[in-house]
């Protein structure tokens, strides 16, 4: 049950998009649609912000969109705020269990 | 919506346990699968298993067998998590967390954290 493959930091600059990778493979993000994204402010409880490959719950803006191609999915963050800049993880449904990402912390320079 | 609290910070001694509860409230009639996720300090979110609060069979996931034990008490719509025989290297932040879909956690508690130090 290898966790699934994220960069360890991404950056960008207020008004920009940045795109957050997450790749597992044939028995997890390949074939579920059951790929989530969570925002985790330092010290906070995570905040899911994008299910079911692309989906937003109430509340979150649609500056956030996920997508998927074979095993990789994405999540892009377009126009950055300042309160972006947070870890991120991803997670997918892997048959019997739950992956998650290692975390990408977003820098929002 | 669900709410979830769980309980206080723990400090304890290797090889003792630690019980950690997590009381949801709110949308209590309808039934879903508690989870647990651990982060141990600077490190990512791990997904420990979960417990569905109708049919309470828990399900662990590798690695946290044995040693782990969830629970669901109905008449206090309250999960716990107990830790045994604990370790330096269960130190951590235990979350607990509902889902509103397949393996997507919608609500989350604010975590608890145990500190296992002589």
């Amino acid at each position: 049950q290898s966790a699934l493959t994220q960069p360890r930091s991404v950056s960008g600059s207020p008004g920009q998009s940045v795109t957050l990778s997450c790749t597992g493979t044939t028995s997890d993000v390949g074939v579920y649609k059951y790929v989530s994204w969570y925002q985790q402010h330092s010290g906070k409880a995570p905040k899911l912000i994008v299910y079911d490959v692309a989906k937003r719950p109430s509340g979150v803006p649609d500056r956030f969109s996920g997508s998927k191609s074979g095993n990789t999915a994405s999540l892009t963050i377009s126009g950055l705020q300042a309160e972006d800049e947070a870890d991120y993880y991803c997670s997918s449904f892997a048959g019997t269990h739950t992956l998650f990402g290692g975390g990408t912390k977003l820098t929002v320079l | 919506q669900v709410q979830l609290v769980q309980s206080g910070s723990e400090l304890k001694k290797p090889g003792a346990s630690a019980k950690v509860s997590c009381k949801a409230s709110g949308n209590t009639f309808k039934s879903y699968a508690i989870n647990w996720v651990r982060q141990a300090p600077g490190q990512g979110l791990e997904w420990m298993g979960w417990i569905h609060t109708d049919a309470g069979n828990p399900a662990y996931a590798q690695g946290f067998t044995g040693r782990f034990v969830f629970s669901w008490d109905t008449s206090v719509s309250t999960a716990s998590l107990q830790i045994s025989d604990l370790k330096a290297e269960d130190t951590a932040v235990y979350f607990c967390a509902t889902d509103i879909s397949t393996a997507t956690f919608g609500f989350w508690g604010q975590g608890t954290l145990v500190t296992v130090s002589s």
